[in-house]
Protein backbone atom coordinates (compact mmCIF):
# COMPACT_ATOMS: atom_id res chain seq x y z
CA UNK A 1 0.00 0.00 0.00
CA UNK A 2 0.98 3.55 -0.59
CA UNK A 3 0.40 4.95 2.55
CA UNK A 4 -1.68 8.21 3.20
CA UNK A 5 -1.15 10.77 -0.19
CA UNK A 6 -1.12 14.32 0.35
CA UNK A 7 -1.04 17.08 -2.23
CA UNK A 8 0.68 19.14 -2.79
CA UNK A 9 3.87 18.72 -0.33
CA UNK A 10 4.71 22.17 -0.76
CA UNK A 11 2.59 25.18 -1.63
CA UNK A 12 3.39 29.09 -1.46
CA UNK A 13 0.64 31.48 -1.67
CA UNK A 14 -0.07 35.14 -1.25
CA UNK A 15 -2.80 36.44 0.94
CA UNK A 16 -6.33 36.10 0.67
CA UNK A 17 -5.83 33.57 -2.14
CA UNK A 18 -7.86 30.06 -1.79
CA UNK A 19 -5.81 27.71 -0.77
CA UNK A 20 -6.93 23.54 -1.58
CA UNK A 21 -4.99 20.48 0.54
CA UNK A 22 -5.82 17.38 -0.81
CA UNK A 23 -5.53 13.61 0.85
CA UNK A 24 -6.02 10.10 -0.51
CA UNK A 25 -6.02 8.13 2.56
CA UNK A 26 -5.60 4.38 2.71
CA UNK A 27 -7.52 2.37 0.94
CA UNK A 28 -10.58 0.21 3.06
CA UNK A 29 -9.70 2.60 6.19
CA UNK A 30 -12.94 4.56 7.58
CA UNK A 31 -11.48 7.37 9.31
CA UNK A 32 -9.94 10.59 8.10
CA UNK A 33 -8.21 13.09 10.17
CA UNK A 34 -6.85 16.71 9.26
CA UNK A 35 -4.34 18.27 11.44
CA UNK A 36 -2.03 21.48 11.69
CA UNK A 37 1.29 21.31 12.64
CA UNK A 38 2.79 24.96 14.13
CA UNK A 39 6.05 25.37 16.28
CA UNK A 40 3.47 27.52 18.72
CA UNK A 41 0.18 25.60 18.93
CA UNK A 42 1.96 21.96 18.33
CA UNK A 43 -0.13 19.24 16.68
CA UNK A 44 -4.05 20.38 16.62
CA UNK A 45 -6.85 17.83 15.39
CA UNK A 46 -9.04 20.10 12.68
CA UNK A 47 -12.10 17.80 11.91
CA UNK A 48 -12.23 13.99 11.30
CA UNK A 49 -14.58 12.19 9.00
CA UNK A 50 -16.32 8.59 9.68
CA UNK A 51 -17.44 6.47 6.61
CA UNK A 52 -17.07 10.23 4.53
CA UNK A 53 -18.90 11.89 7.32
CA UNK A 54 -17.52 14.58 9.34
CA UNK A 55 -17.77 13.42 12.40
CA UNK A 56 -16.37 16.86 14.73
CA UNK A 57 -14.88 20.25 13.05
CA UNK A 58 -15.04 21.55 16.39
CA UNK A 59 -11.14 22.06 15.68
CA UNK A 60 -10.97 24.42 12.40
CA UNK A 61 -10.23 27.43 13.27
CA UNK A 62 -12.75 29.71 11.62
CA UNK A 63 -15.32 29.47 8.73
CA UNK A 64 -12.54 30.53 6.32
CA UNK A 65 -11.35 26.62 7.26
CA UNK A 66 -13.88 23.83 5.10
CA UNK A 67 -13.19 20.00 4.73
CA UNK A 68 -15.20 17.44 2.54
CA UNK A 69 -14.63 14.10 1.53
CA UNK A 70 -17.02 13.68 -1.37
CA UNK A 71 -15.98 9.89 -1.84
CA UNK A 72 -13.69 7.17 0.30
CA UNK A 73 -10.90 7.80 -1.12
CA UNK A 74 -10.30 11.15 -1.10
CA UNK A 75 -10.55 14.52 1.06
CA UNK A 76 -9.83 18.68 0.86
CA UNK A 77 -9.44 20.84 2.90
CA UNK A 78 -9.89 24.47 1.74
CA UNK A 79 -9.01 27.85 2.92
CA UNK A 80 -10.84 30.70 1.33
CA UNK A 81 -9.23 33.27 1.87
CA UNK A 82 -5.67 32.37 3.14
CA UNK A 83 -3.69 34.62 5.65
CA UNK A 84 -0.10 34.56 6.70
CA UNK A 85 -1.34 32.94 10.04
CA UNK A 86 -2.34 29.78 8.13
CA UNK A 87 1.38 29.12 7.72
CA UNK A 88 1.78 25.51 9.36
CA UNK A 89 2.17 22.00 8.49
CA UNK A 90 -0.83 20.21 7.35
CA UNK A 91 -1.42 16.74 8.03
CA UNK A 92 -4.32 14.07 6.76
CA UNK A 93 -4.24 10.47 8.68
CA UNK A 94 -6.98 7.70 8.23
CA UNK A 95 -7.00 4.49 10.08
CA UNK A 96 -9.40 1.42 10.07
CA UNK A 97 -11.99 1.80 13.17
CA UNK A 98 -12.57 -0.88 15.56
CA UNK A 99 -15.64 -0.77 18.08
CA UNK A 100 -14.50 0.31 21.53
CA UNK A 101 -10.98 1.08 21.23
CA UNK A 102 -8.71 4.24 19.89
CA UNK A 103 -7.33 3.82 16.64
CA UNK A 104 -3.41 3.70 15.49
CA UNK A 105 -3.42 6.58 12.88
CA UNK A 106 -1.31 6.53 9.58
CA UNK A 107 -0.19 10.37 8.81
CA UNK A 108 0.83 11.18 5.32
CA UNK A 109 3.95 13.29 4.58
CA UNK A 110 2.13 16.63 5.39
CA UNK A 111 1.88 19.73 3.39
CA UNK A 112 4.13 22.70 3.94
CA UNK A 113 1.50 25.58 3.60
CA UNK A 114 3.25 29.17 3.25
CA UNK A 115 0.71 32.20 3.22
CA UNK A 116 3.13 35.50 2.29
CA UNK B 1 -11.31 16.13 27.12
CA UNK B 2 -8.67 14.48 28.76
CA UNK B 3 -5.40 17.06 28.54
CA UNK B 4 -1.88 15.46 28.51
CA UNK B 5 1.34 16.98 30.26
CA UNK B 6 4.63 16.10 28.99
CA UNK B 7 7.77 16.86 29.56
CA UNK B 8 8.95 19.87 26.47
CA UNK B 9 12.62 17.62 26.32
CA UNK B 10 15.02 15.02 27.57
CA UNK B 11 17.84 14.32 26.58
CA UNK B 12 19.78 10.98 26.51
CA UNK B 13 22.78 8.71 25.92
CA UNK B 14 23.06 5.93 23.50
CA UNK B 15 22.30 2.64 25.08
CA UNK B 16 20.74 4.05 27.91
CA UNK B 17 17.06 3.55 28.80
CA UNK B 18 14.48 6.30 28.08
CA UNK B 19 11.23 6.94 30.50
CA UNK B 20 8.68 9.64 29.03
CA UNK B 21 5.76 10.23 31.80
CA UNK B 22 2.87 12.01 30.74
CA UNK B 23 0.06 13.04 32.98
CA UNK B 24 -3.10 12.73 31.99
CA UNK B 25 -5.64 13.73 35.13
CA UNK B 26 -8.72 13.62 33.33
CA UNK B 27 -8.83 10.75 30.93
CA UNK B 28 -12.03 9.09 30.87
CA UNK B 29 -13.22 5.55 31.25
CA UNK B 30 -13.73 5.22 27.72
CA UNK B 31 -10.00 6.49 26.92
CA UNK B 32 -6.95 5.06 25.65
CA UNK B 33 -3.65 6.20 25.98
CA UNK B 34 -1.49 5.77 22.05
CA UNK B 35 1.81 7.28 22.17
CA UNK B 36 3.74 8.56 18.38
CA UNK B 37 6.84 9.51 17.33
CA UNK B 38 7.76 12.15 15.02
CA UNK B 39 10.90 12.99 12.89
CA UNK B 40 11.41 16.21 11.37
CA UNK B 41 9.56 17.10 7.99
CA UNK B 42 7.65 13.56 8.39
CA UNK B 43 4.05 12.36 10.32
CA UNK B 44 4.01 11.15 12.91
CA UNK B 45 4.20 7.54 13.59
CA UNK B 46 2.17 5.41 16.02
CA UNK B 47 4.50 3.72 18.60
CA UNK B 48 2.18 1.49 21.14
CA UNK B 49 -1.02 1.76 22.91
CA UNK B 50 -2.92 0.73 26.01
CA UNK B 51 -5.50 0.79 28.37
CA UNK B 52 -4.06 -0.44 31.80
CA UNK B 53 -1.12 -1.51 33.19
CA UNK B 54 1.64 -2.84 30.94
CA UNK B 55 2.13 -3.35 27.45
CA UNK B 56 5.07 -4.37 25.27
CA UNK B 57 5.70 -4.31 21.78
CA UNK B 58 9.38 -4.90 19.73
CA UNK B 59 9.70 -0.62 20.23
CA UNK B 60 8.98 -0.12 23.65
CA UNK B 61 6.84 -0.24 26.66
CA UNK B 62 3.99 1.49 28.28
CA UNK B 63 3.45 1.57 31.82
CA UNK B 64 0.18 2.73 32.82
CA UNK B 65 -0.85 2.49 36.52
CA UNK B 66 -3.88 1.62 38.24
CA UNK B 67 -5.51 4.96 38.26
CA UNK B 68 -4.44 5.46 35.19
CA UNK B 69 -4.13 9.30 35.67
CA UNK B 70 -0.41 9.30 34.42
CA UNK B 71 1.63 6.81 31.91
CA UNK B 72 5.40 5.99 30.59
CA UNK B 73 6.79 5.15 27.30
CA UNK B 74 10.02 2.63 28.33
CA UNK B 75 12.68 2.90 25.43
CA UNK B 76 15.09 0.17 26.10
CA UNK B 77 19.01 0.81 24.71
CA UNK B 78 18.19 4.21 22.57
CA UNK B 79 20.47 4.86 19.21
CA UNK B 80 21.00 8.07 17.65
CA UNK B 81 18.13 7.78 15.46
CA UNK B 82 15.63 7.11 18.37
CA UNK B 83 16.00 11.60 18.49
CA UNK B 84 12.31 12.35 17.60
CA UNK B 85 9.94 13.67 18.91
CA UNK B 86 7.55 12.16 21.17
CA UNK B 87 3.83 12.97 21.55
CA UNK B 88 0.96 11.34 24.67
CA UNK B 89 -2.49 11.22 23.07
CA UNK B 90 -5.21 10.06 25.14
CA UNK B 91 -8.53 10.08 23.41
CA UNK B 92 -11.19 7.71 22.45
CA UNK B 93 -13.52 8.21 19.04
CA UNK B 94 -16.90 6.52 19.52
CA UNK B 95 -20.20 7.76 20.93
CA UNK B 96 -21.02 6.80 24.37
CA UNK B 97 -24.60 7.61 25.42
CA UNK B 98 -24.62 10.65 23.09
CA UNK B 99 -21.09 12.18 24.37
CA UNK B 100 -18.45 12.61 21.88
CA UNK B 101 -14.49 11.70 22.08
CA UNK B 102 -11.49 13.90 20.80
CA UNK B 103 -8.47 12.90 20.51
CA UNK B 104 -5.55 15.71 21.65
CA UNK B 105 -2.35 15.69 21.16
CA UNK B 106 0.15 16.83 23.99
CA UNK B 107 3.29 19.08 22.54
CA UNK B 108 5.45 16.46 22.19
CA UNK B 109 8.78 15.85 24.33
CA UNK B 110 12.01 16.10 21.99
CA UNK B 111 14.24 13.71 23.16
CA UNK B 112 17.57 14.00 21.53
CA UNK B 113 20.08 10.91 21.81
CA UNK B 114 23.42 11.94 22.08
CA UNK B 115 26.65 9.23 21.06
Amino acid sequence: DAGVIQSPRHEVTEMGQEVTLRCKPISGHDYLFWYRQTMMRGLELLIYFNNNVPIDDSGMPEDRFSAKMPNASFSTLKIQPSEPRDSAVYFCASTLGTSGISYEQYFGPGTRLTVT
Amino acid sequence: LAKTTQPISMDSYEGQEVNITCSHNNIATNDYITWYQQFPSQGPRFIIQGYKTKVTNEVASLFIPADRKSSTLSLPRVSLSDTAVYYCLVGDLYFYGGSQGNLIFGKGTKLSVKP
